[in-house]
């Protein structure tokens, strides 16, 4: 089955402890992606990768890193974690070309940073 | 940058329309509608492209006008299963993407 997939689900964890979300996709997609879901702010890009090794900031990349080594393989790292980096994240995968593509999203990460 | 929605929200009854709006400050190259349920993923609708292209769902259409920098999402005969938050999103920059801050329909029987 065709699917992103996201780990872990649910995570609590305390102010400064570095914790890593992990995304893998089974389609073979090009372009992956990383969001924030705020209440009444939308879905805000974190990071992209348009490819292997190629990675680039969005709007919201502060307190945040990422790596792509393989292709299916984009995880999400937050070295030192702080209470505004509570939210629901999703990581998001595209056959190509973004405007031509459309997005398949993981079932998300609710993080919880006290 | 981030691309406005209207309404905010919208309440219907089944089989009522409902039209949802998406405008940019930027030129729009592409737009992305998406929707999602509570407690669920974001999923794809529909995509339209530069040039009047438009590829997506069978059962709701948009517009897309370049030079106003505008869409339109038209829900039609709204179902209960059409309840949930639609957001619109473009690519800019390249391929960074931004999506609007959504719109919650709840439609009731």
């Amino acid at each position: 089955e065709a699917q992103v997939t996201q780990n872990p689900r649910y995570l609590i964890t305390v102010t400064g402890k570095k914790l890593t979300v992990t995304c893998s996709q089974n389609m073979n997609h090009e372009y992956m992606s990383w969001y924030r879901q705020d209440p009444g702010l939308g879905l805000r890009q974190i990071y992209y990768s348009m490819n292997v090794e190629v990675t680039d900031k969005g709007d919201v990349p502060e307190g945040y890193k990422v790596s792509r080594k393989e292709k299916r393989n984009f995880p999400l790292i937050l070295e030192s974690p702080s209470p505004n980096q509570t939210s629901l994240y999703f990581c998001a995968s595209s056959l190509n070309a973004l405007a031509g593509g459309e997005q398949f999203f993981g079932p998300g990460t609710r993080l919880t940073v006290l | 940058q981030q691309p406005v929605q209207s309404p905010q929200a919208v309440i219907l009854r089944e089989g009522e329309d409902a039209v949802i709006n998406c405008s940019s400050s930027k030129a729009l190259y592409s737009v992305h509608w998406y929707r999602q349920k509570h407690g669920e993923a974001p999923v794809f609708l529909m995509i339209l492209l530069k040039g009047g292209e438009q590829k997506g769902h069978d059962k709701i259409s948009a517009s897309f006008n370049e030079k106003k920098q505008q869409s339109s999402l038209y829900l039609t005969a709204s179902q209960l299963s059409y309840s949930g938050t639609y957001f619109c999103g473009t690519a800019i920059y390249g391929q960074n993407f931004v999506f609007g801050p959504g719109t919650r329909l709840s439609v009731l029987p």
